[in-house]
């Protein structure tokens, strides 16, 4: 079935830090693949999406491109804030899931003034 | 007003009881989804309903079940509560997206915190 592999956390960075948080998946077909951030006591919302290969999502300085040959969608900034500390969620909706998101377990990061 | 709302936000019950959590929308979408989140573990989910009419088992609906009471409203029940039900739940709404490949993005609730004692 399908699964998403992230890297664990949790992340602590000093602001202004580029951070990677590396995510694999496991899928059908051609998923399309999301970063979902949950911020502290709120639910999760969309940071960016790819939906074919080699597509670039970019969203609020954070950038992942889906990478076919290696199965990947790592997501990078360049420059970190205080105000990206959240937890991270990588997940994908492949073509024989109905349209269900299989998320993977989560990256929490923390930025440090 | 948030477009995903959820009723309660916070919930502590004892096991064995009925609960109800709710979850409305002003999005107008027909998708509506439940997880629930544990730690480590991501989000998981429970059941979903592409319309009124068709309700979905998810990954993990054993002790759970639900209602689709209209386009708006979708409402998650533990008919007898059990204490590794503890963990938070999340509603999520979503409009098909035919041209999009399959990336239709989902719109959170903010949550609702269930402890079972």
């Amino acid at each position: 079935g399908d699964s998403v592999t992230q890297m664990e956390g949790p992340v602590t960075l000093s602001e202004e830090a580029f951070l990677t948080i590396n995510c694999t998946y496991t899928a059908t077909g051609y998923p399309s693949l999301f970063w979902y951030v949950q911020y502290p006591g709120e639910g999760l919302q969309l940071l960016l999406k790819a939906t074919k290969a080699d597509d670039k999502g970019s969203n609020k300085g954070f950038e992942a491109t889906y990478r076919k040959e290696t199965t990947s969608f790592h997501l990078e900034k360049g420059s970190v804030q205080v105000s990206d500390s959240a937890v991270y969620f990588c997940a994908l909706i492949s073509s024989g899931s109905a349209r269900q998101l299989t998320f993977g377990s989560g990256t929490q990061l923390t930025v440090l003034p | 007003d948030a477009d995903v709302t959820q009723t309660p936000r916070n919930r502590i019950t004892k096991t064995g009881k009925r609960i109800m959590l709710e979850c409305s929308q002003t999005k107008g979408h027909d998708r509506m989804y439940w997880y629930r989140q544990d730690p480590g573990l991501g989000l998981r989910l429970i059941y979903y309903s592409f319309d009124v009419k068709d309700i979905n088992k998810g990954e993990i609906s054993d002790g759970y079940s639900v209602s689709r009471q209209a386009q708006a409203k979708f409402s998650l029940s533990l008919e007898s509560a059990i204490p590794n039900q503890t963990a938070l739940y999340f509603c999520a709404t979503s409009d098909f997206q035919s041209g999009q490949g399959g990336g239709d993005t989902q719109y959170f609730g903010p949550g609702t915190r269930l402890t079972v004692l």
